[in-house]
């Protein structure tokens, strides 16, 4: 089975300040892992994704993942938070060892940048 | 590409009226996803095809629901009888073959059962 955790439900960065969002994860084979952003009112998008390779990912509008697998981690950065980055991101996992794997996803970070 | 397409973007109906909820994956695309998003419970997957096969639809809530996918270009998900508990945003999501390539989401439908 294969499973993800966001383990806040919220967070607050001023603008101009680094910004994390966590996630860790759970999966029975290698671990492919994406991030997405959802604006109000609207679908899902896709930020970026690791698959193999360099453990850190770059992805759209500036922000990055850093793959830990000790950690079982894949926490989203973004060095400086705009304001216009408010938004509910959502972790995902597809399981590596099954060619045609479901997509599961996190609960969910909501996160608010106050100017 | 005009993206996934579902259709209608908002639906309000009366419970134990049936309810159909369209989409129309991109091109090319061969997984197929449904997801239903609601406050108390997130983003759940009820249902996924693979090459217009279902693999696996443990996430289906009951028997009142129920998917089909007919052709590469469509499928439907069904809820007959609709209930109040049933009120979330489905959303419809494809992709490519392989679990390396990311999934590619629609507006959702918005489904009211009053």
């Amino acid at each position: 089975a294969q499973s993800v955790a966001q383990p806040e439900d919220q967070v607050n960065v001023a603008e101009g300040n680094p910004l994390t969002v966590k996630c860790t994860y759970s999966v029975s084979g290698n671990p492919y892992l994406f991030w997405y952003v959802q604006y109000p009112n609207r679908g899902l998008q896709f930020l970026l994704k690791y698959i193999t390779g360099d453990n850190l990912v770059k992805g759209s509008y500036g922000f990055e993942a850093e793959f830990n697998k000790s950690q079982t981690s894949f926490h989203l950065k973004k060095p400086s938070a705009l304001v216009s980055d408010s938004a509910l991101y959502f972790c995902a996992v597809r399981d590596g060892g099954n060619s045609a794997s479901k997509i599961i996803f996190g609960s969910g970070t909501r996160l608010s940048i106050r100017p | 590409d005009a993206g996934v397409i579902q259709s209608p973007r908002h639906e309000v109906t009366e419970m134990g009226q049936e309810v159909t909820l369209r989409c129309k994956p991109i091109s090319g695309h061969n997984s197929l996803f449904w997801y239903r998003q609601t406050m108390m419970r997130g983003l759940e997957l009820l249902i996924y095809f693979n090459n217009n096969v279902p693999i696996d639809d443990s996430g289906m809530p009951e028997d009142r629901f129920s998917a089909k996918m007919p052709n590469a270009s469509f499928s439907t998900l069904k809820i007959q009888p609709s209930e109040p508990r049933d009120s979330a945003v489905y959303f419809c999501a494809s992709s490519w073959a392989g679990s390396n390539t990311e999934a590619f989401f629609g507006q959702g439908t918005r489904l009211t059962v009053v």
